[in-house]
């Protein structure tokens, strides 16, 4: 069960729209649309921001939002906060009936 | 307003045991699978085991496979994680979590706060 990659770290300024990744392969990410984003700040437990790739839970900013390429999935944030200074995971649904995560993106808000 | 609180983390030797507890509250239980994650000390995000909202099926990562059991309460709502063979790797806060369908999606809309589980000698 590897995880899936995600850069380490993203940045960007106020305003810009910014995209972060995740990569797995046709066994999970690229298999199901079953993928999930979720913000972290520090110190806090996470928060479902995308699920179904491109889903946006209740309250969830449409600043935020979800695609799916074969193997690759992206999180779009556009007009780009402070308050959006986090750490993002993604998740994906695995043929093992398993959940995987990615390793995390830090994304700095310059 | 939904509700997930974890219990029973604590400082546990190398080779020990320890069960985890999650009362909930503000939705209806029975109605929802659950999951445990965990987030080792300034590391990402591990999924740990899911089961179904009637418990009929578990899931567990590879790593904790043959030594964790996932169980739950629906009568009084609370999930449980029983863990033995502890070792270092072990070590993190343990997040009890709601699946965000009632099916195993594995996608979870409810987060507790967590419970500290250390492993060490």
């Amino acid at each position: 069960q590897s995880a899936l990659t995600q850069p380490a770290s993203v940045s960007g300024s106020p305003g810009q729209s910014i995209t972060l990744t995740c990569t797995g392969a046709r066994s999970d990410v690229g298999g199901y649309e079953f993928v999930s984003w979720y913000q972290q700040v520090p110190g806090t437990a996470p928060k479902l921001i995308i699920f179904d790739v491109t889903k946006r839970p209740s309250g969830v900013s449409d600043r935020f939002s979800g695609s799916k390429s074969d193997n690759t999935a992206s999180l779009t944030i556009s007009g780009l906060q402070a308050e959006d200074d986090a750490d993002y995971y993604c998740s994906s649904y695995s043929h093992s009936g398993t959940l995987l995560f990615g390793g995390g993106t830090k994304l700095t808000v310059l | 307003e939904v509700q997930l609180l974890e219990s029973g983390g604590d400082l546990v030797q190398p080779g020990g045991s320890l069960r985890l507890s999650c009362a909930v509250s503000g939705f209806t239980f029975s109605d929802y699978a659950m999951s445990w994650v965990r987030q080792a000390p300034g590391k990402g995000l591990e999924w740990v085991s899911g089961i179904s909202k009637n418990g009929a099926k578990t899931d567990y990562a590879d790593s904790v496979k043959g030594r964790f059991t996932i169980s739950r309460d629906n009568s009084n709502n609370r999930l449980s994680l029983q863990m033995n063979s502890l070792s270092a790797e072990d070590t993190a806060l343990y997040y009890c979590v709601k699946d965000r369908a009632t099916a195993m999606v594995k996608s979870f809309d409810y987060w507790g706060q967590g419970t500290l589980v250390t492993v060490s000698s």
